[in-house]
């Protein structure tokens, strides 16, 4: 049973680009989280969706940030028009219900130049 | 969110030495505390959920307890091993689904 997987591992977008960033959750997962670490932070909870729906995004900034978690496919976190303060490493967790263990992806590490 | 703080922030062993180090927070009023290892370029991996005051897990020769009173949890590592070298994050879950992470403390063994 493969784990969570998070593609691309690393990304590098120049300032006003689009960074997305996808997340294959576990086999029988539907629950899927987004975290974000910060340079010197913990990870940060941004939003919590199920498959088709956003659940909680009350840790996602409000402009510019948005998460979809298709019927079918990966869950895109999607930044527009990046700036140098997005630069961090993002992380996928999924879980197969509510209340559950979530399990972590390797991460993917955006850099704006 | 939940204020988590981890201390040390980062800490040398030498192999074979025990040590522990520390995950506080000021409030009790959390559903969790979750313990995960954490290698470079690989995922988060649970290590332990402790709920209960007073709850001790183990797990080989990793440890942790809870003291929800005095807001702390301690992990130990007993006769560190190098492959024991991670970062070690401490995360509350202050509802069903949310975690709330300390920075981390990684932890480095000499062979």
């Amino acid at each position: 049973n493969a784990g969570v997987m998070q593609n691309p591992r690393h990304l590098v977008r120049r300032r006003g680009q689009e960074a997305r960033l996808r997340c294959s959750p576990m086999k029988g997962h539907s629950h899927v989280y987004w975290y974000r670490q910060l340079p010197e932070e913990g990870l940060k909870f941004m939003v919590y969706l199920q498959k088709e729906n956003i659940i909680d995004e009350s840790g996602m900034p409000k402009e510019r940030f948005s998460a979809e978690f298709p019927k079918e496919g990966p869950s895109i976190l999607r930044i527009q028009q990046v700036v140098r303060g997005d630069s961090a490493a993002y992380f996928c967790a999924s879980s197969p219900d509510r209340g559950r263990e979530q399990y972590f992806g390797p991460g993917t590490r955006l850099t704006v130049t | 969110i939940l204020n988590v703080e981890q201390s040390p922030q980062s800490l040398h062993v030498q192999e074979g030495d025990s040590t522990n180090f520390t995950c506080s927070f000021p409030s009790s009023n959390f559903y969790a505390l979750h313990w995960y290892r954490w290698e470079t370029a690989k995922s988060p991996e649970a290590l332990f959920v402790m709920t209960l005051n007073g709850d001790e897990k183990k797990k080989g020769r990793i440890s942790a307890t809870l003291n929800t009173k005095e807001g702390y949890s301690y992990l130990y590592i007993k006769g560190s091993q190098p492959e024991d070298s991670a970062t070690y994050l401490c995360a509350l879950r202050s509802n069903d689904y949310k975690l709330s992470f300390g920075a981390g403390t990684t932890v480095t063994v000499r062979a």
